[in-house]
């Protein structure tokens, strides 16, 4: 599976939009991008995912460069409940099931 | 509405004293995984089940064990805690979503059981 790199923190401030990179310059054609985030103490939750369209669902819009060397998660209107580790993720499509690696994330501070 | 529950939230056991972990799950789903996170790092993965079909992670310790007497209940068993076995234990199951040519898996989630060996 392609590393991904991603900045170690960000800030943000409420109702502002978040804008978490992820870079995977090694990706290959058939692996997907999914993002998981992490609230403290929680276990992690699925965001979104894509191949190589832009994707957009009730959490979040996913943007993927046209060379799909990376992406960019948005968080439209960043609340203080979405203070959280996010972490990308790519893996094989159409493998079955398989064993997502977490790697290090992006801590997420929404402050008021 | 809960989907995988882990039980309990927190467990305390004394160094080298056998413990078990239990999780649930309402999904009904094949798969069922293990994961590992100390304080400040990414989750690991120990081991995971295809309904019956056990898969060791090649650097989860022998210390570690599992069992799935079947499709809603998985257990971890640490043999002899150690101190470096403190830790949050994840379970998660996970689902194949969308068709065959486009399918992607999706994990869900407990809450956690945070490990305290003293």
């Amino acid at each position: 599976d392609a590393k991904t790199t991603q900045p170690t923190s960000m800030d943000c401030a409420e109702g502002r939009a978040a804008n978490l990179p992820c870079n995977h310059s090694t990706i290959s054609g058939n692996e997907y991008v999914y993002w998981y985030r992490q609230i403290h103490s929680q276990g992690p939750q699925y965001i979104i995912h894509g191949l190589k369209n832009n994707e957009t669902n009730e959490m979040a819009s996913l943007i993927i460069t046209e060379d799909r060397k990376s992406s960019t998660l948005i968080l439209p209107h960043a609340t203080l409940r979405d203070t959280a580790v996010y972490y990308c993720i790519v893996r094989v499509a159409n493998s079955g099931y398989s064993t997502l690696t977490f790697g290090k994330g992006t801590m997420l501070l929404v402050s008021p | 509405d809960a989907m995988v529950i882990q039980n309990p939230r927190y467990q305390v056991t004394q160094f080298g004293k056998p413990v078990t972990l239990s999780c649930s799950q309402t999904l009904n789903h094949n798969v069922m995984y293990w994961y590992q996170q100390k304080s400040s790092q990414a989750p690991k993965l120990l081991f995971h089940y295809y309904d019956k079909d056990f898969n060791n992670e090649a650097d989860t310790p022998d210390n570690f064990q599992s069992r799935r007497p079947n499709t809603s209940f998985c257990f971890l068993d640490i043999r002899s805690p150690g101190l470096g076995d403190a830790a949050m234990y994840l379970c998660a199951t996970s689902s194949l979503m969308g068709k065959r040519q486009g399918a992607y898996e999706k994990l869900f989630f407990g809450s956690g059981t945070q490990l305290s060996v003293l």
